[in-house]
């Protein structure tokens, strides 16, 4: 059974850093994208990039390019999404989901639990 | 980049037709994903390639894309559809990017 199992939730204070994880099981791990994407409070979702496990290659959306940074450890078969400085605004959910092919497109077929970040003073 | 317009709302009576709308400039010529999203929980892809269906998605669940609007149906909407639905596209134009509608909260009467 493919799961995406993600780290627990967070409590922050602005300027702090962080790192969040999502463990992969049930596929291999080397094969599929991993994607990450933020769902403020009350909001919609917002793609924030992807990641290619078996290389590292990353795909950042501008909106948060140069905020966070993806990477990997394949011998964990996690992901990882961390941010070096915390700001009020990043406080959200943050969602992890395995990239597969169709036979025409890329969708996100499963997806982790969420973990929730609350950033504040 | 692409811009895709969802209706904040829709309400259905159970045993009706539910649909929700996805506008956006020619979307008709791109792939839309449909995603649910019970509250408090995690999405769920409920259609894929414009109008597939992932295994364990039931029939009832549908999609269809043309021109400048994709729509997901929902037939016979029951009370546990009650959720909010995104929509989602690949806009590789711009560096590969995915564009999300703004969802549409689904509401059961």
């Amino acid at each position: 059974e493919v799961q995406l199992a993600q780290s627990g939730a967070e409590v922050k204070k602005p300027g702090e850093s962080l790192r969040i994880s999502c463990k992969a099981s049930g596929y291999s791990f080397a094969s599929h994208w991993i994607t990450w994407v933020r769902q403020m409070p009350g909001k919609g979702l917002e793609w924030m990039g992807k990641i290619n496990p078996s290389d590292s290659d990353k795909n950042y959306s501008p909106t948060f390019q140069g905020r966070v940074t993806f990477s990997v450890d394949r011998s964990l078969n996690t992901a990882y999404m961390q941010w070096s400085s915390l700001k009020a605004s990043d406080t959200a959910m943050y969602y992890c989901a395995r990239v597969s092919e169709t036979d025409y497109d890329d969708v996100f077929d499963y997806w982790g639990q969420g973990t929730l970040v609350f950033v504040s003073s | 980049s692409h811009v895709l317009t969802q209706p904040p709302s829709v309400s259905v009576a159970p045993g009706q037709t539910a649909r929700i709308t996805c506008g956006g400039n020619n979307i008709g010529s791109k792939i839309v994903h449909w995603y649910q999203q019970e509250p408090g929980r995690a999405p769920v892809l409920v259609v894929y390639d414009d109008g597939d269906r992932p295994s364990g998605i039931p029939e009832r669940f549908s999609g269809s894309n043309s021109g400048n609007t994709a729509t997901l149906t929902i037939n016979r909407v029951e009370a546990g559809d009650e959720a909010d639905y995104y929509c989602q596209v690949w806009d590789f134009s711009d560096d590969h990017l995915v564009v999300f509608g703004g969802g549409t909260k689904l509401t059961v009467l």
